[in-house]
């Protein structure tokens, strides 16, 4: 049964660093991945996808990489904002239905 | 830019009753979805739409859940007799062909039961 796993669970810094959020899954036959940001109350807003024959996309200051052999994504953002304050959630697309099975995420505060 | 839109955003109700919660997918996506997510807790897959059909469901999915197509752009979720434990954010995605293609969700809705 595939489990993701995001670590840490939450990360506090000052604002200007480059941080890393690290996912890893358990099951290697995924189609693909999809980081996620969700602010308090709110709903899912897309970041990056990485399609599984993928290693790495980039979108501004975010930076997704995959290696699927070894189960692991994760998501580098640079030069960190308060604005980037949210919690990010990594998910897979498994199964012969398709369907995203989740991480329980990593709550990021970006102090200013 | 498309995006899934979802009403309402918040919606109390009391137990027993029924609650429809409503979708509107990208109007060219073929695959619908609905996933929920209790407070503190991972978002969990609950159905899967494909071609007026569910292609998967889970086992939270049970006979008190339904979706449907009414008409060529609505989704909707309905919970025939709500318990306290269905109280939730729902999320409504669509994605243009389902396999290897972005997922795209909706604000949500938050249900509480009371």
């Amino acid at each position: 049964k595939q489990e993701v796993t995001q670590i840490p669970a939450a990360l506090s810094v000052p604002e200007g660093e480059n941080l890393v959020l690290n996912c890893s899954f358990t099951d290697s036959a995924i189609y693909n991945l999809q980081w996620f940001r969700q602010d308090p109350g709110k709903g899912l807003t897309s970041l990056l996808l990485i399609q599984s024959s993928q290693r790495e996309q980039t979108s501004g200051r975010l930076n997704a990489s995959l290696d699927k052999s070894s189960g692991r994504s994760t998501l580098y953002i640079a030069a960190s904002q308060p604005g980037d304050s949210a919690t990010y959630l990594c998910a897979v697309l498994a199964g012969n239905n398709r369907k995203l099975i989740w991480g329980l995420g990593t709550s990021l505060a970006v102090n200013p | 830019e498309p995006e899934v839109t979802q009403t309402p955003s918040h919606q109390v109700t009391q137990m027993g009753q029924e609650v429809i919660l409503r979708c509107v997918p990208i109007s060219n996506h073929l695959y619908f979805y609905w996933y929920r997510q209790i407070l503190g807790q991972k978002v969990e897959f609950l159905v899967s739409f494909y071609n007026n059909e569910i292609s998967e469901k889970s086992e939270i999915f049970d006979d008190q859940f339904s979706v449907e197509r009414p008409d060529g752009s609505n989704f909707t979720l309905k919970i025939r007799s709500t318990k306290l434990e269905d109280s939730a954010m729902y999320f409504c995605a669509s994605s243009e062909q389902g396999a290897n293609t972005e997922a795209f969700f909706g604000q949500g809705t938050r249900l509480t039961v009371v």
